[in-house]
């Protein structure tokens, strides 16, 4: 079966870069969410996107935008790169986010360390 | 604020031993409960959901929880525990329809030879 497609796997960036993550749904799911998991700490929600709109916004910094295209991928565009910023990105994908029963499936994650 | 507390950070036991982590939450209205499990070096798994119905929900992996209401808790176990199931495991609480995530911080299990 399809799973949630993260790219790329790992990425290396200096402070004050910009840095890209993509993310591709499960096919037919219309809902996407990012979450951020730093070293040894569980996973932060970033912000999600239903149908192509932003649905929730969690602590995402400013320096962070994110958007969902018309083929529901979605892109986590991140801007002067932090050292702090170094973390594990997960992507996840759901069905229909309005209902409250349907489950989330994870994408193996982005590593990005910032040099 | 809302939280979720995982009780312990570490825990290690030997293979057929019996495994319970605590979950507790924080927040007074309607939730759905999930534990996910981190393998090393790979993405969250889902092991079991709580929506409604039966308290005690059954999940992969001969993993089961227990939601109890009124302690505001959802303990996960596993009778007899096997090397396989050494990893990170974290619970996790949805409160509103949106569907976001509120992760506690994880246990990490190792399971002994």
């Amino acid at each position: 079966a399809a799973g949630v497609i993260q790219s790329p796997r790992h990425l290396i960036k200096e402070k004050r870069e910009t840095a890209t993550l993509k993310c591709y749904p499960i096919p037919r799911h219309d809902t996407v969410y990012w979450y951020q998991q730093g070293p040894g700490q569980d996973p932060q929600f970033l912000i999600s996107f239903y149908e192509k709109m932003q649905s929730d916004k969690g602590s995402i910094p400013d320096r962070f935008s994110a958007q969902q295209f018309s083929d529901y991928h979605s892109e986590l565009n991140m801007s002067s790169l932090e050292l702090g910023d170094s973390a594990l990105y997960f992507c996840a994908s759901s069905l229909t986010g309005l209902r409250s029963y349907n489950e989330q499936f994870f994408g193996p994650g982005t590593r990005l360390t910032v040099l | 604020a809302q939280s979720v507390s995982q009780h312990n950070h570490h825990v290690i036991l030997s293979e057929a031993a019996s495994l319970e982590l605590g979950c507790n939450y924080s927040y007074g209205g309607t939730v759905n409960l999930f534990w996910y499990v981190q393998y090393p070096g790979q993405h969250l798994q889902l092991l079991l959901k709580y929506f409604s119905g039966d308290p005690l929900v059954k999940g992969i992996k001969g993993f089961e929880a227990e939601f109890i209401k009124s302690k505001f808790s959802f303990n996960l176990r596993k009778p007899s525990v096997q090397w396989s199931d050494t990893a990170e495991y974290f619970c996790a609480v949805k409160t509103d329809s949106w569907g976001k995530l509120q992760f506690g911080a994880g246990t990490q299990v190792v399971v002994t030879p």
